[in-house]
């Protein structure tokens, strides 16, 4: 079955440290951007980060730059998000997604892990 | 950075047309996509690249994309569409993605 589960959130203190992780099956993720999207509670999507087919590069979105980390292990068809000093406004449901090309549409969704920084 | 705008809300009767606006500039220049996104649940596509649909997207769902807005347009609305509708565009300019604020989009 063609699917993304994440998985890695909870509760964590502000300052505090948190790695997520997205597992993909029913397809190579190695042909694919994959990118991590996250909808603070009653509010909308906000793109965080994306990372080529083969790790080599990354983006982040201004909020999370110096703090969040993504990277891959292809070997495991897996995705991370590395997320350090973080905030209480980084509280949010983290989802990942793929993209065929980097600039395409998002044409999977996994289910999201919740996140929240709060002491 | 660019910005999308759109409304916060749309309402339509059921058997109506709901349409969804969303505003930038010269959007008309990049491809935009659109996500229905239904409480609880992950987003999900329902129009790529200003126009297309994917497998599954029933036909009552379209897009246009010209000048400085693109619409998603609903026809027939049924119960089932409402939901939260946001689009997107890739900003080269950042090497960002941009999303809409979202439109919840409620059968009368």
């Amino acid at each position: 079955e063609l699917q993304l589960v994440e998985s890695g959130g909870g509760l964590v203190q502000p300052g505090g440290s948190l790695r997520l992780s997205c597992e993909a099956s029913g397809f190579t993720s190695n042909a694919y951007w994959m990118q991590w999207v996250r909808q603070a509670p009653g509010k909308g999507l906000v793109w965080v980060s994306r990372i080529h087919n083969d790790g080599s590069s990354a983006n982040y979105a201004d909020p999370v730059k110096g703090r969040f980390t993504m990277s891959r292990d292809n070997a495991k068809n897996t995705v991370y998000l590395h997320m350090n000093s973080l905030r209480v406004e980084d509280t949010a449901m983290y989802y990942c997604a793929r993209d065929l090309w980097g600039y395409d549409s998002f044409d999977m969704w996994g289910l999201g892990t919740m996140v929240t920084v709060s002491s | 950075s660019y910005v999308l705008t759109q409304p916060p809300s749309v309402s339509e009767a059921p058997g109506g047309t709901a349409r969804i606006t969303c505003e930038g500039n010269n959007i008309g220049g990049l491809g935009v996509h659109w996500y229905q996104q239904k409480p609880g649940q992950a987003p999900v596509l329902v129009v790529s690249d200003d126009s297309d649909r994917p497998l599954g997207i029933p036909e009552r769902f379209s897009g246009t994309n010209s000048g400085n807005t693109a619409t998603l347009t609903i026809s027939r609305v049924e119960a089932g569409d409402e939901a939260d509708y946001y689009c997107q565009v890739w900003d080269s300019d950042s090497d960002h993605w941009v999303f809409g604020g979202g439109t919840k989009v409620t059968v009368l």
